[in-house]
């Protein structure tokens, strides 16, 4: 399977711990992102690297949350102190750049970590 | 600002028939595309569709058709010949274009579809 692939898929984790969550894109694809959803909402960005460099980053990313691409593969997105507030599930997606457009660019999501917090 | 409307919380459809999903978009650009996800209950979002603003036909893939109304703001996800496996959460989605480095996508609430037997 060529697919985006996300580890771990369940994460169960106490307050105030620290957690992180690996993404590996489709190999050929040098956009990837990450988004949150919670329950019954549509999924929000949260951030986008471009090969190593992190482009973007949303409000909603606080000062406790980091997200790695370091060799423009696979990234790393860490929560400090976890907070019963994060409690989502965190999607991954990657990109190339559309064929003869740029508009295309399809992104392809991973199958997502779902973390809770007690 | 950017925003995505689907006004369907959840949607019936009978086995082998069709449906219509509702997506309104507010986008004061030009360039934009649109895009419809599939997220069934195991949690992956897997693409289905997409359209953008300067095509001039309307998106089709398979069973499913996008039905693009410009200048309604209006990009409608049409499922011919429901199948019992199409029961899943639908999102509408949207990219602008203006900025070069801005890709993320922004996405509306969602629609539950249950397709019946």
């Amino acid at each position: 399977d060529t697919g985006v692939s996300q580890d771990p898929r369940h994460k169960i984790t106490k307050r105030g711990q620290n957690v992180t969550f690996r993404c590996d894109p489709i190999s050929e694809h040098n956009r990837l992102y990450w988004y949150r959803q919670t329950l019954g909402q549509g999924p929000e960005f949260l951030t986008y690297f471009q090969n190593e460099a992190q482009l973007e980053k949303s409000r909603l990313l606080s000062d406790r949350f980091s997200a790695e691409r370091p060799k423009g593969s696979f990234s790393t997105l860490e929560i400090q102190r976890t907070e019963q507030g994060d409690s989502a599930m965190y999607l991954c997606a990657s990109s190339s750049p559309g064929q003869g457009s740029r508009i295309a660019d399809t992104q392809y999501f991973g199958p997502g970590t779902r973390l809770t917090v007690l | 600002a950017q925003k995505i409307t689907q006004t369907q919380p959840g949607m019936f459809v009978q086995e082998k028939e069709a449906v219509t999903l509702d997506c309104t978009y507010d986008t004061s650009d030009q360039s934009y595309g649109l895009f419809w996800y599939k997220q069934p209950s195991s949690g992956e979002m897997i693409f289905l569709i997409y359209q953008g603003s300067y095509d001039e036909q309307n998106a089709t893939e398979g069973r499913y058709s996008l039905n693009f109304q410009k200048a309604r703001k209006s990009a409608n996800l049409v499922i011919s010949a429901s199948q019992l496996g199409d029961s899943a959460m639908y999102f509408c989605a949207m990219r602008e274009v203006w900025m070069d480095s801005s890709y993320k996508l922004i996405f509306g609430s969602g629609t539950r579809l249950l397709v019946r037997p």
